[in-house]
């Protein structure tokens, strides 16, 4: 089915740290969207990517596509108190109408 | 973002019982739509809407009814509320198909 995977759940890292999250997709997709959600708050929009292969940076995040536009990662360099938050990937699958969702990345940073 | 609001923020109702969940964004964004947000499941399409008097369903569209008689806005009802609609309850628009997404704060629903 229209189902996009997400890896860890969870991830506990010490302050300074590196984190990544993956998703993985069983059929191509259009593109793919990362979003991050504050406890208690509510999912903002961080980046679209779109090409094979595509690689997009933001300050210490970088946003990865895979080739076979069927996976992509998220890492954060030196995490600091501000990353805590779940990660989401949002998948279009190819000829699809609407984004699907991966269940999240939620981090926790320990200073 | 300012730009959509949901309301109420926090509801507890009773099962069997009728809620409606209110939802208005001020962009002129096409599409609209509603998501559940449930610990283990992340985020799951309710419904969307492309347009005024445009709905469709989404991946778990049971128990609910929405309508779009305006672009701005987008209600859910759950007609007979269940304990199992417990839940976040996210209402989203953007600009176009498949196109980034803007989020409300949500609206926490319990149902007793």
């Amino acid at each position: 089915g229209q189902q996009v995977m997400q890896i860890p759940q969870y991830q506990h890292v010490q302050e300074g740290e590196d984190f990544t999250t993956y998703c993985n997709s069983s059929t191509t997709l259009s593109n793919i969207q990362w979003y991050k959600q504050r406890p208690g708050g509510h999912p903002v929009f961080l980046i679209q990517l779109v090409k094979s292969g595509e690689v997009k940076k933001q300050k210490r995040l970088t946003f990865q596509f895979g080739e076979a536009k069927k996976n992509s990662s998220l890492h954060i360099t030196a995490t600091q108190t501000t990353d805590v938050g779940t990660y989401f990937c949002a998948g279009l699958h190819t000829g699809a109408n609407n984004l699907f969702f991966g269940t999240g990345t939620r981090l926790t940073v320990i200073p | 973002d300012a730009g959509i609001t949901q309301s109420p923020r926090y509801k507890i109702t009773e099962t069997g019982r009728q809620v409606t969940l209110m939802c208005h964004q001020t962009w002129s964004h096409s599409y609209m739509f509603w998501y559940r947000q449930d610990l283990g499941h992340g985020l799951r399409l309710i419904y969307y809407s492309a347009a005024a008097d445009i709905t469709d369903k989404g991946e778990v569209p049971d128990g609910y009814v929405v309508s779009r008689s305006k672009t701005e806005n987008f209600p859910l009802t759950l007609e007979s509320a269940t304990r199992s609609q417990t839940s976040v309850y996210f209402c989203a628009s953007s600009l176009g198909q498949g196109q980034p997404q803007h989020f409300g704060d949500g609206t926490r629903l319990s149902i007793l």
